[in-house]
């Protein structure tokens, strides 16, 4: 089965700040690639699919890139609000795979 | 609006079994695939199963025969059937909608399933 491995697991960074996290596939995958934000009590919340395009009403500052084996979703200007926990999925058919997400602060 | 809402959640003992519902509001289930997701306490996301447009269904290998996703097109509401229920089925399960291309672009708020003695 596919394997996702987010790197880092966490990282703590200060508003204005660049960020990057990425998402390291077990084998190359096209790219059905997605990224999700999620609050503590929170559902996720979609926020870029086919590893770049945003979701509407996701603010510009996300942007996401990535082929073959690996994935990166940026932040370009960290806000206060983006402090949340990010996974990465893979969702070419089925099963889905997520990864093991990055806690940011 | 699009709108996922679980309903079913609740405390069960090893061995029970509990039926979760999901009601659509927004769209209509037969032209959409859907999915269940679960998170264990204080871990991450894990898929656990879809129904296509078409009725069939997927499962993740921890959960295949004793879990049934079904869906009732007359009350656009979709089930998730959980028999045999183990202690690490423990998790909140978020229903949501998998858009294809677009990746899953709509959830729920989640219902709690908690498995314990």
């Amino acid at each position: 089965d596919l394997l996702l491995t987010q790197s880092p697991s966490s990282l703590s960074a200060s508003v204005g700040d660049r960020v990057t996290i990425t998402c390291r596939a077990s084998q190359a995958v096209r790219n059905y690639i997605a990224w999700y934000q999620q609050k503590p009590g929170q559902a996720p919340k979609s926020l870029i699919y086919g590893s770049w395009a945003l979701h509407s009403g996701v603010p510009s500052r996300f942007s996401g890139s990535g082929s073959g084996t690996d994935f990166t979703l940026t932040i370009s200007s960290l806000q206060p609000e983006d402090s949340a926990t990010y996974y990465c999925q893979h969702y070419n058919g089925y099963p889905q795979t997520f990864g093991q997400g990055t806690k940011l602060e | 609006e699009v709108q996922l809402e679980e309903f079913g959640g609740g405390l069960v003992q090893p061995g029970g079994s509990l039926r979760l519902s999901c009601a659509v509001s927004g769209f209509t289930v037969s032209s959409s695939h859907m999915t269940w997701v679960r998170q264990a306490p204080g871990k991450g996301l894990e898929w656990v199963a879809a129904i296509y447009t078409g009725g069939s269904t997927y499962y993740v290998d921890s959960v295949k025969g004793r879990f049934t996703f079904s869906r009732d097109n007359s009350k656009n509401t979709l089930y998730l059937q959980m028999n045999s229920l183990r202690v690490e089925d423990t998790a909140v399960y978020y229903c949501a909608r998998d858009a294809g291309s677009y990746a899953t672009d709509v959830w729920g708020k989640g219902t709690t399933v908690t498995v314990s003695s």
